[in-house]
């Protein structure tokens, strides 16, 4: 079975600095996918970033980029120029490329970020 | 159209209610998810529905009856709940396979069962 790891259960970074929230999952399949989604207090997980594991580019997505270490099973995320809005849980989520359980995302238990004016 | 709608938002029930909560999206996924979240945890998956088949039940209490009337419909009929059942209620959808299968959430129904 897949495990999803997120090592910080809190992180807090200043109004326009850089912060990198860690991910390290396992896994023994060559086809998947990786996620960060984001949860404000409002509720809602919205996707922040995806990447494909044959991809070798890491993903951006303005702000935010990955750190894709497909070896190393590690999925790092960097927020540049954080922002208040930025405040939020953060799951890094593992889907399966293949097979039945291509449905499931597997979760990490998620890293809370303050972010100080 | 990427969002996926949700209600009620809140919810509160006795234990003896019998209730339903919906689900609706319409970018054409096939693939459609309930997700229940506690406070401060992951959400864990509870129900997938693919192609309007129920494919997946992971070991879900009989009090929660999910339903999935049509491809851009999803339903949870809830009865007998308990007090632990509270949480919130997350509903998903995506693509079946392929690019582009992350998922999106819905904004959730907060559920208290009093």
């Amino acid at each position: 079975a897949q495990t999803v790891t997120q090592s910080q259960p809190e992180m807090s970074v200043q109004e326009a600095e850089t912060v990198t929230l860690s991910c390290t999952y396992d896994t023994s399949e060559s086809d998947y996918y990786l996620f960060w989604y984001k949860q404000p207090p409002s509720r809602q997980m919205i996707l922040v970033i995806r990447q494909e594991a044959y991809k070798q580019q890491n993903a951006t997505e303005n702000r935010f980029s990955v750190n894709f270490q497909k070896a190393a099973k590690s999925f790092s995320l960097k927020i540049s120029d954080s922002q208040l809005g930025d405040a939020a849980m953060y799951f890094c989520a593992y889907r399966s490329g293949s097979g039945g359980s291509n449905y499931k995302l597997t979760f990490g238990k998620g890293t809370l970020l303050t972010v100080n004016p | 159209d990427t969002e996926v709608t949700q209600t009620p938002k809140h919810l509160v029930m006795g234990m003896t209610n019998k209730k339903s909560l919906k689900c609706e999206q319409h970018m054409g996924h096939r693939a459609m998810y309930w997700y229940k979240q506690k406070a401060k945890k992951p959400p864990e998956l509870m129900f997938v529905y693919s192609y309007e088949k129920l494919s997946i039940n992971e070991s879900v209490p009989s009090r929660f009856s999910p339903e999935c009337p049509n491809s851009s419909l999803l339903n949870l009929h809830l009865h007998a709940l308990q007090p632990e059942d509270s949480a919130l209620y997350l509903c998903a959808s995506s693509h079946y396979r392929g690019s582009g299968t992350e998922a999106f959430f819905g904004q959730g129904t907060r559920l208290t069962v009093v």
